[in-house]
């Protein structure tokens, strides 16, 4: 079963532009996190941010997170050709007292040079 | 470290047959996930491992699908029998502190 929907399902923008990514989630959370993934290649971490916190930062990435609302965003600031992958929210529901994460659909993310 | 090692990275098998994938996740990680990705359903969980325990398996769609995880350092997931439904890319992941390092992934095409 998937618990986070990401929104929208692909996106095309122009290098240099900024990139914003949605994701919806049903139940409590004790985390939400951004994964990438390449063309072929396995999923790669990008970011946490615990259920306790409203926004974090890393380089160009920019993630909130709304719980009274289920929701969070990813913020990728001045695009480069590089980011285009696909980009997935994972959340590790409360209820569970094991990191069982569960992934949404994703965002394919395109880059135009 | 090498990071999570999967294998085989493709494998072709004719319907019916027996099929095992295998993972090594990172050493000192203590949970192990095992995920299959189609475009039609995404990323699926199937099963996942904590200190070499299976703790839910509800995502393992049918009993034609077993998993073990006889220690700390190897994981199995294993197809008897195959069906061409189970194409699809199946990954491994290993977690510490929270965070997923995933394997390349096996891509399972049967035919």
């Amino acid at each position: 079963s998937q618990q986070g929907e990401e929104d929208p399902q692909a996106l095309s923008i122009q290098e240099g532009e900024n990139a914003t990514m949605n994701c919806s989630y049903k139940t409590s959370i004790n985390n939400l996190q951004w994964y990438r993934q390449n063309s072929g290649r396995g999923l790669v971490h990008l970011i946490l941010i615990r259920s306790n916190e409203r926004e974090k930062h890393s380089g160009r990435l920019r993630v909130t997170l709304d719980t009274s609302k289920k929701s969070s965003s990813l913020l990728i600031t001045a695009s480069r050709a590089a980011d285009t992958a696909s980009y997935f929210c994972a959340t590790e529901e409360a209820k569970t007292s094991y990191d069982k994460v569960i992934f949404g659909p994703g965002t394919s993310l395109s880059v135009i040079p | 470290d090498a990071g999570v090692i999967q294998s085989p990275r493709h494998e072709v098998t004719e319907m019916g047959q027996e099929v095992t994938l295998r993972c090594k996740p990172i050493s000192g990680h203590n949970s192990l996930f095992w995920y299959r990705q189609t475009m039609m359903r995404g990323l699926e969980l199937l099963i996942y491992f904590n200190n070499n325990v299976p703790i839910d398996d509800s995502g393992m769609p049918e009993d034609r699908f077993s998993a073990k995880m006889p220690n700390a350092s190897f994981s199995t997931l294993k197809i008897q029998p195959s069906e061409p439904r189970d194409s699809a890319v199946y990954f491994c992941a290993s977690s510490l502190n929270e965070k997923l390092f995933f394997g390349s992934g096996t891509q399972l095409s049967v035919l």
